[in-house]
């Protein structure tokens, strides 16, 4: 069985400052990862997904992803936070055969202060 | 600018009533997911069909809840009787199946409340 794990429930970071929300993720196999966010009384939005290749992934408004195999990790960083980042993260995964649904993390509440 | 569109948007009802809500998928999409989202338990996975089949409902608690899609513009989630702890926001959500896509796109969510 596939899992996420977002261990941080809410990041804070200051206008400006690099931030990070991490992901670690179990799967059978190689793993697709991606990253969804939510913003307030709306739905998930895709923001980027590690299929193969680099394994560093570029998403929409400047977030990126470090896919890390030996560290079964899937970390969203972002160099310059916004304001208007300040929303709700969720990870998720799935094995790369067959096709199975994807298995989401709890989120992780980002706060960006100005 | 294709969307996901659920019906309706917010549903207060009483315990016992049957509440329904709807879900067109994005035109050309062949899977369709049901999801819940509590601050409990997060975004649980309730139902999920590819090509108008339901390949997995047991997310869903079967003696209350039950999920269709009569037709491929068309996913309905009916409870009966709805209870308290139904409370939730539904999300929707639609892809197109291939293997190395996995893309979900989600609906804006209806907001359930029973009272």
């Amino acid at each position: 069985a596939q899992s996420v794990a977002q261990p941080e429930d809410q990041v804070n970071v200051a206008e400006g400052n690099p931030l990070t929300v991490k992901c670690t993720y179990s799967v059978s196999g190689n793993p697709y990862l991606f990253w969804y966010v939510q913003y307030p009384n709306r739905g998930l939005q895709f923001l980027l997904k590690y299929i193969t290749g680099d394994n560093l992934v570029k998403g929409s408004y400047g977030f990126e992803a470090e896919f890390n195999k030996s560290q079964t990790s899937f970390h969203l960083k972002k160099p310059s936070a916004l304001v208007s980042d300040s929303a709700l993260y969720f990870c998720a995964v799935r094995p790369d055969r067959g096709y199975s649904t994807l298995t989401f993390g709890k989120g992780t509440m980002l706060l960006v202060s100005p | 600018d294709a969307r996901v569109t659920q019906t309706p948007r917010h549903k207060v009802t009483e315990m016992g009533q049957e509440v329904t809500m709807r879900c067109q998928p994005i035109l050309g999409h062949n899977t369709v997911f049901w999801y819940r989202q509590t601050m409990m338990q997060g975004l649980e996975l309730l139902a999920y069909f590819r090509n108008r089949a339901p390949l997995d409902d047991s997310g869903m608690p079967k003696d209350r809840f039950s999920a269709e899609m009569p037709d491929a513009t068309l996913a309905t989630l009916k409870i009966q009787p709805s209870e308290p702890r139904d409370s939730a926001v539904y999300f929707c959500a639609s892809g197109l199946v291939t293997i190395r896509v996995g893309e979900q796109f989600f609906g804006p969510g209806t907001r359930l409340t029973v009272l």
